[in-house]
């Protein structure tokens, strides 16, 4: 089973700023595999990015993804208010199909 | 625009069985898997098992075969998670999520359904 660590646990920062969120992966991952997810308190998940470093359609270009197995980054250019939130990587790939790092929780500083 | 409606919060007693529903609109029901996440009190994320309603053909996580059946209706656009026997353990929100046409992401997602069981 690949495992995905997601650094810093939490990350306190000012709107405005800037934000580096890390994913790594126990094992080799395939760039096209890779996504990230925002979660809002009481609401569910929202696709960022897929194939590591491609925008879902609406989402704002402040958000950006880079990296290739096994590290991974998301970046968030400025903070806005809205962008506070749960942010979690999840991969593709073999037995279980599907596994989700355990969450940085971006809050305002 | 691409909907998927969850059915409503289930309070359930140790042993009971369960059905909850994920019905979804505005799309071509067949042409994408549907899977199933779920998230317990205070924690992340986790797959749970998908369908690929096209043919009913399943996968589930290892860690959940055998407790959780993941079935779907093809005739109403719907897929169900099903228990026989629920544990105090299954208190958690399940998403169900569309995966995209790759299969590698969850593109969509219900607003999830939160299951309770206690005694």
């Amino acid at each position: 089973e690949i495992v995905l660590t997601q650094s810093p646990g939490t990350l306190s920062l000012s709107p405005g700023e800037r934000a580096t969120l890390s994913c790594r992966a126990s094992q080799s991952v395939s760039s096209s595999y890779l996504a990230w997810y925002q979660q809002n308190p009481g609401q569910a998940p929202r696709l960022l990015i897929f194939g590591a470093s491609s925008r879902a359609t609406g989402i704002p270009d402040r958000f950006s993804g880079s990296g290739s197995g096994p590290d991974f980054t998301l970046t968030i250019s400025r903070l806005e208010p809205e962008d506070f939130a749960v942010y979690y990587c999840q991969q593709y790939g073999s037995s279980p199909m599907y596994t989700f790092g355990q969450g940085t929780k971006l809050e305002i500083k | 625009e691409v909907q998927l409606v969850q059915s409503g919060a289930e309070v359930k007693k140790p042993g009971e069985s369960l059905r909850i529903s994920c019905k979804a609109s505005g799309y071509s029901f067949s042409n994408y898997r549907i899977s199933w996440v779920r998230q317990m009190p205070g924690k992340g994320l986790e797959w749970m098992g998908r369908i690929d309603p096209s043919d009913s053909y399943t996968n589930y996580s290892p860690s959940l075969e055998g407790h959780v059946t993941i079935s779907a209706d093809k005739s109403i656009s719907t897929v169900y998670l099903q228990w026989n026997t629920l544990r105090a353990s299954d208190t958690a929100m399940y998403y169900c999520a569309r995966n995209s046409l790759s299969g590698n992401v969850f593109g969509s997602w219900g607003q999830g359904t939160l299951v309770t069981v206690s005694s």
